[in-house]
C-alpha cells in the first residue's frame, strides 16, 4: 500500500498569511505515460463531509477559491492557502489514487493564530 | 444538482450485519464509478471499496475483504455496502462518493456503531 504522510499535523496561521501543507507519498504517484500525478486534496470542516479542492495535484476544482493551489510531483506535494481566511479553518487531507487501495494522509488541522 | 444520500447506519452488535444504501441523483449514475469511504470518530479518512459503472469490477480494502461487499443497482440509481461480521473497528461514518480517481461529490454520511 502507498503510505501518505502529511506535515505538519496542525498549523496555526494569522489571518491573511500563507499556510503550507506538505504531503509525501511512500512511492512515486506520477504516471509517466500521461505525466499526471494521481493526487487530490480535500478540505473537511467540522460536522461536514470532505470537499474536493485540488486534483491531478494542481487542478483546482470548479468553484474553489484561487487562494488554494497545489504543487509538486512524484512523491512530494504541497497545498498552499495564499491568504488564510476565517472560513479556511478545517482539516485538510491528501489522497493518492495511483493504485488500490486508495490511501489518504492523516490530515492537517489548520487554525487561526 | 448532484445529491448522494446515505442510509442504513445503526448500532449493531459485534458479529452483526448491516446494509448501507446510497441514493444518487443529479448525474448519470450508470456512467460513474462509485466509492465508499469511512471515517472513524475523531480520525482520518479510509477508502473502503469502489465499483465500476456496470458493476463488473469491484475492489475492497483488505481488512474488509470477505466481510463487506459493494454493489449497485443502476436502474434505481443506488449504491450499496453489505457489511457482515462487523467488528468494533468498523465503527465509523460511511460516506458514499462519486469517482474512481479523485472523489468529487460526497454524501453527508451514515453512522455505523459496532458495540455490545
Amino acid at each position: 500500500d502507498i503510505m501518505m504522510t502529511q506535515s505538519p499535523d496542525s498549523l496555526a496561521v494569522s489571518l491573511g498569511e500563507r499556510a503550507t501543507i506538505n504531503c509525501k507519498s511512500s512511492r512515486n504517484i506520477l504516471d509517466s505515460s500521461n505525466n499526471k500525478n494521481y493526487l487530490a486534496w480535500y478540505q473537511q470542516k467540522p460536522g461536514q463531509p470532505p470537499k474536493l479542492l485540488i486534483y491531478w495535484a494542481s487542478t483546482r476544482e470548479s468553484g474553489v477559491s484561487d487562494r488554494f493551489s497545489g504543487s509538486g510531483s512524484g512523491t512530494d506535494f504541497t497545498l498552499t492557502i495564499s491568504s488564510l481566511q476565517a472560513e479556511d479553518v478545517a482539516v485538510y487531507y491528501c489522497h493518492q489514487y495511483y493504485n488500490t487501495p486508495r490511501t489518504f494522509g492523516q490530515g492537517t488541522k489548520v487554525e487561526i493564530q | 444538482e448532484v445529491q448522494l444520500v446515505e442510509s442504513g447506519g445503526d448500532l449493531v452488535q459485534p458479529g452483526g450485519s448491516l446494509r448501507l444504501s446510497c441514493a444518487a441523483s443529479g448525474f448519470t449514475f450508470s456512467k460513474s464509478w462509485m466509492t465508499w469511504v469511512r471515517q472513524a470518530p475523531g480520525k482520518g479518512l479510509e477508502w473502503v471499496a469502489n465499483i465500476k459503472e456496470d458493476g463488473n469490477e469491484k475492489y475492497h480494502l483488505d481488512s474488509v475483504k470477505g466481510r463487506f461487499t459493494i454493489s449497485r443497482d443502476n436502474a434505481k440509481n443506488s449504491l450499496f455496502l453489505q457489511m457482515n461480521s462487523l467488528r468494533a473497528e468498523d465503527t465509523a461514518v460511511y460516506y458514499c462518493t462519486r469517482g474512481v480517481y479523485y472523489l468529487d461529490y460526497w454524501g453527508q454520511g451514515t453512522l455505523v456503531t459496532v458495540s455490545s
